[in-house]
């Protein structure tokens, strides 16, 4: 069975600072990831996806994800923390197949202090 | 605008009332789900569609029915709603042949059961 694990329900930084968020993955296939971000009172918006091509996989806003099978591992990053990077981020995780089912971690909701 | 739309985005409802959730894509997109987001669970499948007429549970079906007579629209129905399902629901979409699980969210419905 495949399962995400986010460590870190609440992570501050301060503005300017490298943002990491955690996320480790169980898959007993290789597995397709996510990251996606949900902003107040907005729906989910994909932010990049690993798909057994490049580890180091770039996003939007900035954002980036390395994938470590070594590791089971697929942290998301960012330099720099912006105010408006302030919101919730999943992981997500899929086997593929005709289901196109995604597995969500429980979420890590960003705060980002002037 | 490529967009998944939800009605309504907030509803206050009573035990037993039967209420129905519409969903709508305008991407002509075959796949269309619902998911349920709780705090501390993550987001949750309900059912999903592969495409028209085609419909199966996911991982939390009980005390939902879906239907999906036109490629466009899946709307979430709730025979007769429980407390228990007070939640944050999401519709998404997602074109057949794209990479599993780039799914396209709507903003979300968000539904309290006296």
């Amino acid at each position: 069975a495949q399962s995400v694990t986010q460590l870190g329900s609440h992570v501050s930084v301060s503005e300017g600072a490298l943002v990491l968020l955690r996320c480790n993955y169980s898959s007993s296939v290789p597995p397709y990831l996510f990251w996606y971000v949900q902003y107040p009172n907005q729906g989910l918006q994909l932010l990049l996806k690993y798909t057994s091509a490049a580890t180091l996989v770039k996003g939007i806003n900035g954002f980036e994800a390395e994938f470590k099978k070594s590791e089971t591992s697929f942290h998301l990053t960012k330099p720099s923390a912006h105010m408006s990077d302030a919101a919730e981020y999943f992981c997500a995780v899929s086997r593929g197949g005709a289901t196109n089912k995604l597995i969500f971690g429980t979420g890590t909701l960003l705060a980002v202090q002037p | 605008e490529a967009q998944v739309t939800q009605n309504p985005r907030y509803l206050i409802t009573v035990t037993g009332k039967k209420l129905t959730v519409t969903c709508s894509q305008n991407m002509n997109h075959e796949y269309m789900s619902w998911y349920r987001q709780d705090p501390g669970l993550g987001l949750r499948q309900i059912y999903y569609s592969m495409n028209v007429e085609v419909t199966d549970k996911g991982d939390v079906p009980e005390g939902y029915k879906v239907s999906r007579k036109e490629k466009r629209n899946f709307p979430l129905i709730l025979e007769s709603p429980s407390p228990n399902q007070t939640s944050l629901y999401f519709c998404a979409s997602s074109p057949s042949g794209r990479i599993p699980g780039e799914l396209f969210f709507g903003e979300g419905s968000r539904l309290t059961v006296l």
